[in-house]
């Protein structure tokens, strides 16, 4: 059981560029989110998905674009990278029952 | 609304002492509180969950939490400290299952020393 996967672990961008971080999950949860995570702030919701074809936008979500067309599938788009988006993001998907998150092991994005 | 705060940034003990983190927390619901662990370059794994039933909440690796509303505190504490046990820890409130519910706090960063 794979759990939550987010591809890549590490990325470095140049000012403008744009890229997608992956994130994948095999238990079958509606709920999927990405939370950007910087220090002293705790983790900070960029945009959450309810189901396919269902996405909404957290208190950070400028900057990034979010899809849901699967269950399994919640990736995330960076259309024109910007310094303040270094940052660490984690994707999390929510066991519907008792609401626990569950993380991916992150990706460190930095942006020159 | 609701927030969550964690009245420590860092924590520092020695192996073999207690472990106490603190969280306060508001909201206008009846809330569900969580405490997560992050360990170095991992993602968060939950320790354990408060939902209304026993105020005394047991988790993972011997570590226990007790929601008080009076106080609006949920702290987390553990009898012993282990080296393992060195991690930043987030307290996180849940009006319920809803859609947007989720508030992290800022995290504490517990140092155990040798």
């Amino acid at each position: 059981n794979a759990g939550v996967t987010q591809t890549p672990k590490f990325q470095v961008l140049k000012t403008g560029q744009s890229m997608t971080l992956q994130c994948a999950q095999d238990m079958n949860h509606e709920y999927m989110s990405w939370y950007r995570q910087d220090p002293g702030m705790g983790l900070r919701l960029i945009h959450y998905s309810v189901g396919a074809g269902i996405t909404d936008q957290g208190e950070v979500p400028n900057g990034y674009n979010v899809s849901r067309s699967t269950t399994e599938d919640f990736p995330l788009r960076l259309l024109s990278a910007a310094p303040s988006q270094t940052s660490v993001y984690f994707c999390a998907s929510r066991r519907h029952e008792t609401g626990e998150l569950f993380f991916g092991e992150g990706s460190r994005l930095t942006v020159l | 609304a609701q927030s969550v705060t964690q009245l420590d940034s860092h924590v520092s003990v020695s192996e073999g002492t207690p472990v106490l983190l603190r969280c306060n927390y508001s909201s206008s619901y009846s809330p569900s509180l969580f405490w997560y662990v992050q360990h170095p370059n991992k993602g968060l794994q939950l320790l354990l969950k408060y939902t209304s039933a026993a105020t005394l909440v047991k988790g993972i690796n011997g570590f226990e939490a007790e929601f008080k509303k009076s106080e609006t505190s949920f702290h987390l504490t553990k009898p012993s400290a282990h080296m393992s046990d060195a991690a930043e820890y987030f307290c996180v409130v849940s009006r319920d299952t809803g859609r947007r519910a989720l508030t992290f706090g800022s995290g504490t960063r517990l140092q155990v020393q040798p």
